[in-house]
């Protein structure tokens, strides 16, 4: 296992468009965590699952995000009607059971 | 509700010398585990150390070591011998059971110089 894999590593998208991200985890967590980070702040809390189970989503998420992990492998993270302030690093983690989380490369939207 | 405080946004350090980093944090819950991250340029998040809160030893790996004030709501990061490889973003994370989710600072540039 070589760790959390996130693709793609960079999309540029036009206002309005939808955008997926994928995140694959490492193979035996079962928790699995979305963050987004701008430039020189740490990362914030998006959403987190247990399995397949989505326990918890930010209240800062619109509506116009979701995030699926059917059968509790690989999650995606969709944006619809991307807006500018969307443009961000989006970071998929993952953990198994008190450990901590294990960070992918990220996704670097780009909002133009 | 939790939150995690870095109050110091840039720091510099000498390259062989020792720098510490800190951290402050507030919950009300009493089990809770205390990370540092780092995030070199560009590149992605790993950790540095972990310290579980019911444990009153520091954590130490290597070069890096924590002075965790559990009462204080304290946990700073010490440096020693530092390499110019230590150069990167900083952060401290928070998490518990409560939430399940961890909890960020907005991170410390730290930059080791030549």
């Amino acid at each position: 296992d070589t760790g959390v894999s996130q693709n793609p590593r960079h999309k540029i998208t036009k206002r309005g468009q939808n955008v997926t991200f994928r995140c694959d985890p490492i193979s035996e967590h079962n928790r699995l965590y979305w963050y987004r980070q701008t430039l020189g702040q740490g990362p914030e809390f998006l959403t987190y699952f247990q399995n397949e189970a989505q326990l918890e989503k930010s209240r800062l998420l619109s509506d116009r995000f979701s995030a699926e992990r059917p059968k509790g492998s690989f999650s995606t993270l969709e944006i619809q009607r991307t807006e500018q302030g969307d443009s961000a690093m989006y970071l998929c983690a993952s953990s198994g059971i008190d450990t901590e989380a294990f960070f992918g490369q990220g996704t670097r939207l780009t909002v133009v | 509700a939790q939150t995690v405080t870095q109050s110091q946004p840039e720091m510099s350090v000498q390259e062989a010398e020792t720098v510490t980093l800190s951290c402050t944090y507030d919950t009300s819950e009493n089990n809770y585990y205390l990370f540092w991250y780092k995030q070199p340029p560009s590149r992605q998040m790993i950790l540095v150390i972990r310290q579980e809160a019911y444990k009153q030893q520091n954590a130490t790996e290597n070069r890096f070591s924590v002075n965790f004030q559990k009462a204080a709501k304290s946990f700073s990061l010490k440096i020693s011998d530092s390499q110019l490889g230590d150069t990167a973003m900083y952060f401290c994370a928070f998490w518990t059971s409560g939430t399940y989710k961890y909890i960020f600072g907005t991170g410390t540039r730290l930059k080791v110089l030549a």
